[in-house]
């Protein structure tokens, strides 16, 4: 079984609509993340979490928000879909003091 | 400026070609870098890491470390089909231990 897991894997939604994409690991990390990838922007960072009650934003957190309801599960959400946030979505894990960050396979998003 | 620079590509080589991919940086708190291959429709999978100057190696694969230039390399020797991806350099920054990516170079590998 994969240790990061996102779901759903694709997702078609209208412009004002909430959506939420969900990310859960098996890894035991403490720490969780949420990018962004669009063609010749690599990866942007939304928001990252250290723990439960340790949330940050990142980069591009505009027009985004998360839930880290346990430490192994992170959400993001999107209050009101717009089609600019159409885009890869990935999560990602790190924990025990490294830089590594473990990537979940990606939630391909289009809004229309 | 992006703090970590990468030439999108695409790169495309013979089988068998020594390969070389390239990052500049302008972060210089932190000598640890990452890079990271992505398969298409796959999230990235870390290939290698490497601290401070000097060079990595694993099997095909050498991460290099020039600090004096701010200048990361990966190279691939006797390239193969299955090294088509793209290749993301990645080092630490915008947060505490949250990593800045350059935007990829996507490497071809013709057979």
């Amino acid at each position: 079984d994969a240790d990061v897991t996102q779901t759903p894997r694709n997702r078609i939604t209208k412009t004002g609509k909430r959506i939420m994409l969900e990310c859960s690991q098996t890894k035991g990390h403490d720490r969780m993340y949420w990018y962004r990838q669009d063609p010749g922007l690599g990866l942007r960072l939304i928001y990252y979490s250290f723990d439960v009650k340790d949330i940050n934003k990142g980069e591009i957190s505009d027009g985004y928000s998360v839930s880290r309801q346990a430490q192994a599960k992170f959400s993001l959400s999107l209050e009101s879909a717009i089609p600019n946030q159409t885009a890869l979505y990935f999560c990602a894990t790190s924990g025990g003091g490294s830089y590594e960050q473990y990537f979940g396979p990606g939630t391909r998003l289009t809004v229309t | 400026q992006k703090e970590v620079e990468q030439d999108p590509g695409p790169l495309s080589v013979p089988e068998g070609a020594i390969v070389s991919l390239n990052c500049t940086y302008s972060n210089s708190a932190f000598q640890y870098f990452m890079w990271y291959r992505q398969y298409s429709r796959k999230g990235p999978e870390l290939l290698m890491y490497t601290y401070s100057s000097g060079n990595k190696e694993d099997g095909r694969f050498t991460a290099q470390v020039d600090k004096s230039s701010k200048y990361i390399s990966l190279f691939i020797r006797d390239s193969q089909p299955s090294d088509s991806a793209t290749y993301l350099c990645a080092q630490p920054g915008g947060g505490r231990r949250a990593l800045t990516f350059g935007s990829g170079t996507r490497l071809q590998v013709q057979p």
